[in-house]
């Protein structure tokens, strides 16, 4: 199955900053999925990112808040701009293999 | 869109007794079953999974059986042991291109 790193593993940013979080995948898929777990809760889906084309964002979450980057088929970013602390919460990006989803390791985030 | 309910939301059991958790979903489109086991501050580990045209499906001590006329999946895990203490989330997808929906999540505690 494909493996999937991001970075960073873990941050702390101050409010009213943006932070960038990579995906990088070690073979070409096409769908990239981001998704939020804010603390002791399930995830949710942000977006969907298909190489090529906008992504595709779920219902209360927006593009200026959330803008998603997915250059070639092995990697995509997500911005958390405009950062409050209702923010901190883990990102996991997701990768589709067959119908099987694999995630990467997460990106913990604090907004003081 | 697909609204998928986990039950119940906590467990606990002796350990050596089985557990089970249930799961509906609403989308009949939807025909791949996940089940993801998610330990504290690691990403979700995929466990088991099925698919639409199958009832039952089961893997050493765990299993999971289908029932789609009344769109209900559940969990089964046999002879627990105190490693099998985590958070276990199920999910739905419709096909590769679409996301995975998310359960709310059971945090499984096996007592010694």
């Amino acid at each position: 199955s494909a493996v999937i790193s991001q970075k960073p593993s873990r941050d702390i940013c101050q409010r009213g900053t943006s932070l960038t979080i990579q995906c990088q995948v070690d073979s070409q898929v096409t769908m990239m999925f981001w998704y939020r777990q804010q603390p002791g809760q399930s995830l949710t889906l942000i977006a969907t990112a298909n190489q090529g084309s906008e992504a595709t964002y779920e219902s209360g979450f927006v593009i200026d808040k959330f803008p998603i980057s997915r250059p070639n088929l092995t990697f995509s970013t997500l911005t958390v701009s405009n950062m409050s602390p209702e923010d901190s919460s883990i990102y996991l990006c997701s990768v589709s293999e067959d119908r099987r989803q694999n995630f990467g390791p997460g990106t913990r985030l604090l907004v003081l | 869109g697909e609204n998928v309910e986990q039950h119940p939301s906590t467990l606990s059991v002796q350990e050596g007794d089985s557990a089970v958790i249930k799961c509906t979903y609403s989308d009949s489109a939807s025909n791949y079953f996940p089940w993801y086991k998610q330990e504290l501050g690691k990403r979700p580990q995929l466990i088991i999974d099925i698919r639409s045209n199958v009832g039952e499906k089961k893997d050493q001590r765990i299993a999971v059986t289908l029932n789609k006329t009344a769109k209900h999946f559940s969990l089964h895990i046999t002879e627990t042991q105190p490693e099998d203490s985590a958070v276990y989330f199920c999910a739905a997808k419709k096909n590769v291109d679409t996301p995975l929906v998310f359960g709310k999540g059971t945090r499984l505690s096996v007592i010694a």
